[in-house]
């Protein structure tokens, strides 16, 4: 079976634009949550799509935004980029969202902020 | 303060040692304790996980979790240089109804040298 796929694995933006991440999750799996990894602040949930519906949110600005179709696939949104969403953004697809130990995760998204 | 410490290292140790890493955390609701190996540039994949308290072996490691004094370990005997990378600790509640995030420690980077 197919691990958690995301794309693109690298990006450089520069300060006010807007990046758009996506994640495509483990066949059958229907819960898609985000994480920011950041060596200061190790990694942080940022939310959690189910049926296509947010879920969960982690405290994070509204600039942080994202969406889920019906595939299960998700995209996560990033506007008005600052130097401090420089990060690895990872995502993580669960069958079974109330284990939390379920949750597999793909190699993720490096975003640099210029 | 944050929900779950991790000491961030590095900690270096010779080929064939015997390391010991460590978790304290905060809060009394979690009940699955995980750990993941991170790789440089790759996403965190998990090495094994315990159910509230107790040990747990599983081939060169042991993971054990001492809910009384909210503090968890994962023990690597015979390290080898393979082992080199980025230890996360994790937990999460046991959910009835709703998504169990992951909560992590900030991670402790572990250098095993031949």
């Amino acid at each position: 079976k197919a691990g958690v796929t995301q794309t693109p694995r690298y990006l450089i933006k520069t300060r006010g634009q807007q990046v758009t991440l996506s994640c495509s999750p483990i066949s059958g799996h229907r819960s898609v949550s985000w994480y920011q990894q950041t060596p200061g602040q190790g990694l942080q949930f940022l939310f959690e799509y189910f049926s296509e519906t947010q879920r969960n949110k982690g405290n994070f600005p509204g600039r942080f935004s994202g969406r889920q179709f019906s595939n299960s696939r998700s995209e996560m949104n990033v506007s008005t980029l600052e130097l401090g969403d420089s990060a690895l953004y990872l995502c993580a697809s669960s069958f079974n969202r109330l284990a939390g130990v379920e949750q597999f995760f793909g190699p993720g998204t490096r975003l640099t902020v210029l | 303060q944050k929900e779950v410490e991790q000491d961030p290292g590095p900690l270096s140790v010779p080929e064939g040692a015997i390391v010991s890493l460590n978790c304290t955390y905060s809060n009394s609701a979690f009940q699955y304790f995980m750990w993941y190996r991170q790789y440089s540039r790759k996403g965190p994949e998990l090495l094994m996980y315990t159910y509230s308290s107790g040990n747990k072996e599983d081939g060169r490691f042991t993971a054990q979790v001492d809910k009384s004094s909210k503090y968890i370990s994962l023990f690597i005997r015979d390290s080898q240089p393979s082992d080199s990378a980025t230890y996360l600790c994790a937990m999460s509640g046991k959910g009835v109804t709703g998504f169990q995030k992951l909560v992590f420690g900030t991670g402790t980077r572990l250098l095993v040298s031949p």
